[in-house]
């Protein structure tokens, strides 16, 4: 079975710092790696999702995330964040075989002026 | 297109009492999900569609029912609610291809007395 571990449940920064969200999975079959992000009130949106080829992937509002097979990992990062960033960032593996969703338990990025 | 909607946005309920929340895709996609959110849990997969007339349980699926008669609609319901039911419940549509994206709808709100 998969399982996801989103390794801080808040993270606090200044505007225009760069910020990474940690997320570790773990799964004994090929997996797809995603991350969404839930803006206050509202339903989750993809940001970026991982099938295979290049470890770096590129996502929306500038936003990329690593896949490290060794460490089973696939961070989120940003290199300078903006106020509108606040909001909720999830972690999601889909096994290869059965392409069901499995969720982490959600990182609160706060962004301060 | 309207995406992925859901009602009510909001709905409270006795304990004990039953209710319907609706799911509706105008996408044609064939795999529908529901899940619920709760503090520091993420999202939780209750059930899942991959087509018409063709349901599955996912990691919560006590308490809840699902039936899938059209591409379009997917009803879930809540039996006998109980104050463990309080939760937000999101629905969630995407083709039924690998790694394809979920399109998520805005959630129902639900606190059961």
């Amino acid at each position: 079975a998969q399982s996801v571990t989103q390794l801080d449940s808040q993270v606090p920064v200044f505007e225009e710092a760069p910020v990474e969200l940690r997320c570790n999975y773990s799964s004994s079959v090929s997996v797809y790696l995603f991350w969404y992000v839930q803006y206050p009130n509202q339903g989750l949106q993809l940001l970026l999702k991982y099938l295979s080829g290049s470890t770096l992937v590129k996502g929306i509002n500038g936003f990329e995330a690593e896949f490290n097979k060794s460490q089973t990992s696939f961070h989120l990062r940003k290199p300078s964040v903006h106020i509108s960033d606040t909001a909720e960032y999830f972690c999601a593996v889909s096994d290869a075989a059965r392409g069901k969703l499995i969720f982490g338990q959600g990182t609160e990025l706060s962004v301060k002026p | 297109n309207a995406g992925v909607t859901q009602t009510p946005k909001f709905q409270v309920l006795k304990t004990g009492q039953s209710m319907t929340l609706q799911c509706a895709q105008d996408m044609n996609h064939e795999y529908m999900s529901w899940y619920r959110q709760d503090p520091g849990m993420g999202l939780r997969l209750i059930h899942y569609s991959v087509g018409a007339g063709i349901t599955d349980q996912g990691e919560v699926p006590n308490g809840y029912n699902v039936s899938r008669s059209t591409t379009e609609d997917f009803p879930l319901r809540l039996l006998s609610a109980a104050p463990s039911q309080t939760s937000v419940y999101f629905c969630a549509s995407s083709y039924f291809e690998l790694a394809a994206e979920q399109f998520f709808g805005p959630g129902t709100r639900l606190t059961v007395l």
